[in-house]
């Protein structure tokens, strides 16, 4: 089973134009995490934020989180060709568990 | 700094044989992860690992699973008499401590089961 789910599954942008992936969790947790995986690739750890934050950055991307509506959006600023990958969430539940939704497949187009 | 690194990377197994697959964690992460991840699916959680104990396995489908990590460093996620319904691509991740922090994951084993 997968607590989180990523909207929109798929999603195809102009290069430099912003993107925008959400995903919704049903528990409680302790982090939400972003991870990137590229075709063939692995999965690379993009951000982490804990519950008690509401906004973080790094470099490009913008992470929200709002534990209210059990919701978290990434947000990729100026897209570039390497951005195309699938973006997956993932939640630390107070049962430990990790658990991945099933990712957003972001296509940046030349 | 070495990675995580998983072998073999692709795996055939015919039905019913059996297959084991490793993973070499990065050096002195304390907590390891196994995944399985369907195509065009989100990695699902399978069992996890801080040190040698077996914390959590709850995640493994069936009895034919079982991991180990001996030594509290390499790990190895053995399938017993495999079906085509395991094949997949299985992850291995690892972080310096506990669940809540950065998992680093391998490269994967895509197993096909014929």
């Amino acid at each position: 089973s997968q607590q989180g789910e990523e909207d929109p599954q798929a999603l195809s942008i102009q290069e430099g134009e912003n993107a925008t992936m959400n995903c919704s969790y049903k528990t409680s947790i302790n982090n939400l995490q972003w991870y990137r995986q590229n075709s063939g690739r692995g999965l690379v750890h993009l951000i982490l934020i804990r519950s008690n934050e509401r906004e973080k950055h790094s470099g490009r991307l913008r992470v929200t989180l709002d534990t209210s509506k059990k919701s978290s959006s990434l947000l990729i600023t100026a897209s570039r060709a390497a951005d195309t990958a699938s973006y997956f969430c993932a939640t630390a539940d107070r049962d430990d568990k990790i658990i991945f939704g099933k990712g957003t497949r972001l296509h940046i187009l030349p | 700094g070495a990675g995580v690194s998983q072998s073999p990377r692709y795996k055939v197994a015919k039905r019913g044989q059996d297959v084991a697959l490793r993973c070499d964690p990065i050096s002195g992460h304390v907590s390891l992860f196994w995944y399985q991840q369907a195509l065009g699916q989100g990695p699902e959680f399978l069992t996890y690992f801080q040190n040698e104990a077996q914390l959590d396995k709850s995640g493994l489908p069936s009895d034919r699973f079982f991991a180990e990590r001996p030594e509290g460093s390499v790990s190895t996620l053995k399938i017993q008499r495999t079906q085509q319904e395991d094949s997949a691509v299985y992850l291995c991740a690892s972080s310096l401590a506990g669940l809540f922090h950065e998992q680093y994951f391998g490269p994967g084993t895509r197993l096909t089961v014929t």
